[in-house]
């Protein structure tokens, strides 16, 4: 199956300061999102961005799918930026979906005041 | 618009019991995937459930069951309880025919002791 590699594991920032976060993946893909997991364990959606570029805010995403890897940056970061980062794709299956998201390992984010 | 919701939010169970743990989908969308998570680790693919059957299965045994219902809320069912199985489940609910973006429940917490 598909493989998704994120980097770094953990990154500590000052606040204010801005960040990239990368996701390689192994093969095509039919869908990429980008989640937030706060400390509760909730998933908040991110981006949808299976290509192209998407800002909102101050965080934007790129995905560069001939090139199988995505960027998740963050400007002027936040405390309340805290937590997991992941990316998660959707292999593609023919033109067929399965719902079937595959995971990378995250990217643990602390913004210190 | 209503979210994915899930119950019960915390769930203590022994080894060799079986659990049950219920997903809402978001208004409006006809699919619904189930994932765990482990500590440290990203969420895996149990399941996705579509018009009331199983549409794609990830790498976990036939102890994990599920089902759908016509209003498309979900279960997931765990047959035989194995200390493993502690972690946080996650459901999502997105739209058929996709890929479409897919929308988290702020999870379940299961412990078996």
């Amino acid at each position: 199956g598909i493989q998704v590699e994120q980097s770094p594991p953990d990154l500590i920032l000052q606040e204010g300061a801005n960040s990239t976060l990368r996701c390689n993946f192994s093969d095509s893909v039919n869908n990429l999102q980008w989640f937030h997991q706060n400390p509760w364990g909730q998933l908040i959606n991110l981006f949808y961005i299976p290509s192209g570029t998407k800002q909102n805010g101050r965080l934007s995403a790129t995905t560069v799918a001939t090139e199988r890897y995505s960027l998740l940056y963050i400007s002027s970061s936040q405390t309340t930026d805290s937590g997991v980062y992941f990316c998660a794709v959707e292999e593609y299956a023919g033109g067929t979906s399965y719902g079937k998201l595959t995971f990378g390992q995250g990217t643990i984010l602390t913004v210190h005041p | 618009e209503t979210g994915v919701t899930q119950s019960p939010t915390h769930l203590i169970k022994t080894r060799g019991q079986q659990v049950t743990l219920r997903c809402s989908s978001q208004s409006g969308h006809n699919t619904v995937s189930w994932y765990q998570q482990a500590l440290g680790q990203g969420p895996q693919f149990i399941f996705q459930y579509y018009r009331e059957e199983e549409n794609g299965r990830g790498n976990f045994p036939p102890r994990f069951s599920g089902l759908q219902f016509p209003n498309y809320s979900s279960e997931l069912n765990v047959n035989a309880l194995e200390l493993d199985d502690s972690a946080l489940y996650l459901c999502a609910s997105s739209l058929a025919g996709g890929p479409y973006e897919q929308y988290f429940g702020p999870g379940t917490r299961l412990t078996v002791t």
